[in-house]
């Protein structure tokens, strides 16, 4: 399709619960990246991926967040035992390379943990 | 880490003013990029200038970039209520691949 498509749009998680988020990119697109949003400020980078292979991880947290890109599948944002601080709402772009292309963004997903 | 910074944070305008939002950044880059947030919503891009580039119109968005300053501006001619959103410039340091954002300026346009 032409457009990144996210779900879920809102998730609402008790601390230490998992969350799982998806992302279905443009078809065609070889870039995935995540980035998250908190308090409608910066974004900040976490990972990217070309096709199935982790592209760049530097944003990631080492800890309790994980991703993968797999064929013929929505992409995937994993965070496991949650915490308060991870409440944001995470974005997910799309892009045909890196460096001279726009990013075509998702609408996100909300997570709250409560 | 954060690249662009934004100024200013907030502006208010009146509907068919200008629009300036200006964007510096730190180090060297491939490329700079303006982005538009509708409230609760994702991204949009609006333009690209590559380094090498010193101006760029689309529409009513002209950018200009500096790289001798490290800083970027952008100009939205005749504003319309619809402008109203938050702005923020993105760039691709060189040697990088990955855009990292500013903070934003947030643009009221009142009717």
């Amino acid at each position: 399709g032409e457009e990144v498509a996210q779900t879920p749009k809102h998730l609402v998680r008790g601390e230490g619960q998992k969350a799982k988020l998806y992302c279905a990119p443009i078809k065609g697109h070889s870039y995935v990246f995540w980035y998250q949003q908190v308090l409608k400020n910066e974004f900040k980078f976490l990972i990217s991926f070309q096709n199935e292979n982790v592209f760049d991880e530097t944003g990631m947290p080492k800890e309790r967040f994980s991703a993968k890109c797999l064929p013929n599948s929505p992409c995937s944002l994993e965070i496991q035992a949650t915490k308060l601080e991870d409440s944001a709402v995470y974005f997910c772009a799309s892009s045909p390379g890196t460096v001279n292309y726009g990013y075509t963004f998702g609408s996100g997903t909300r997570l709250t943990v409560v | 880490s954060q690249q662009g910074e934004e100024d200013p944070q907030a502006l208010s305008i009146q509907e068919g003013e200008n629009a300036t939002m200006n964007c510096s950044y730190k180090t060297s880059i491939n490329n700079l990029q303006w982005y538009r947030q509708n409230s609760g919503r994702g991204l949009v891009h609006l333009i690209l200038i590559r380094s090498n580039e010193r101006e760029k119109h689309s529409g009513r968005l002209r950018v200009t970039l500096d790289t001798s300053k490290k800083s970027s501006s952008l100009l939205i001619t005749a504003s319309r209520a619809a402008d109203t959103a938050s702005y923020f410039c993105a760039t691709v340091p060189s040697g990088y691949s990955t855009l990292t954002f500013g903070k934003g300026t947030m643009l009221l346009v009142s009717p």
